[in-house]
């Protein structure tokens, strides 16, 4: 059982439109983190999200924890070619030291 | 970026022979996880350590075991490979609290 989930599963856009990913679970965490993966590579840090509600921008991405601490939202405003890549969501579960990784969005963006 | 290596990088083996996977990493990071990348799964954990000879298993830890003699180096073994063990491993290392580095990942298969 995959205690983080993301949905969609793959996205399939033209460019200069929107995308929101979500990543939920019936878990709390003590806090979510987003990654990039390029093929052929290990994954690589977007942000870190640590407050129930958080906010936090990085130019056209906004990422969101909930306010339970058991769901997050990666939005992309604009999206560009240079976005396509496999976008996965991790977090630490409360009171462990475990650090799982959600099932993973493959995104794709047309020119 | 931080140092994290993982050997071998390609590996083909046959059922029912043991293999061994190391990854080393020179941040003296104390946290080292050990996961597998499968498509429509994202990355899940295997095993995880949280020091020097402390171990934890993961979601994904059947047929598999981990030794954590230094706090450079993280080794999973495969006592008996079978060819549900075909995957991509990767190793990730990561202070308290802060962003998860991994390695290249090595690509296995049984044959």
């Amino acid at each position: 059982t995959q205690l983080l989930e993301q949905s969609p599963q793959f996205l399939s856009i033209q460019e200069g439109e929107n995308l929101t990913v979500y990543c939920n679970s019936s878990s709390v965490f003590s806090s979510l983190q987003w990654y990039r993966q390029e093929p052929g590579e290990g994954p690589v840090l977007l942000v870190t999200v640590v407050t129930g509600g958080e906010v936090k921008k990085l130019k056209r991405l906004t990422f969101q924890f909930g306010d339970a601490r058991k769901d997050s939202s990666l939005h992309i405003t604009a999206a560009q070619p240079g976005d396509t890549g496999l976008y996965l969501c991790a977090g630490s579960i409360y009171n462990t030291d475990k650090l799982i990784f959600g099932t993973g969005t493959r995104l794709q963006v047309f020119p | 970026d931080a140092g994290i290596t993982q050997s071998p990088r390609h590996k083909v083996t046959e059922t029912g022979t043991p293999v061994t996977l190391r990854c080393h990493q020179t941040e003296n990071h104390r946290y080292m996880y050990w996961y597998r990348q499968d498509p429509g799964h994202g990355l899940r954990l295997i095993h995880y350590s949280y020091g020097v000879k402390d171990t934890d298993k993961g979601e994904v830890s059947d047929g598999y075991s981990v030794s954590r003699s230094k706090t450079e180096d993280f080794l999973l073994t495969l006592e008996s490979a079978t060819s549900s063990q075909t995957s991509v491993y990767f190793c990730a290392s990561l202070a308290d609290g802060t962003e998860a580095f991994f390695g290249q990942g090595t690509r296995l298969t049984v044959v």
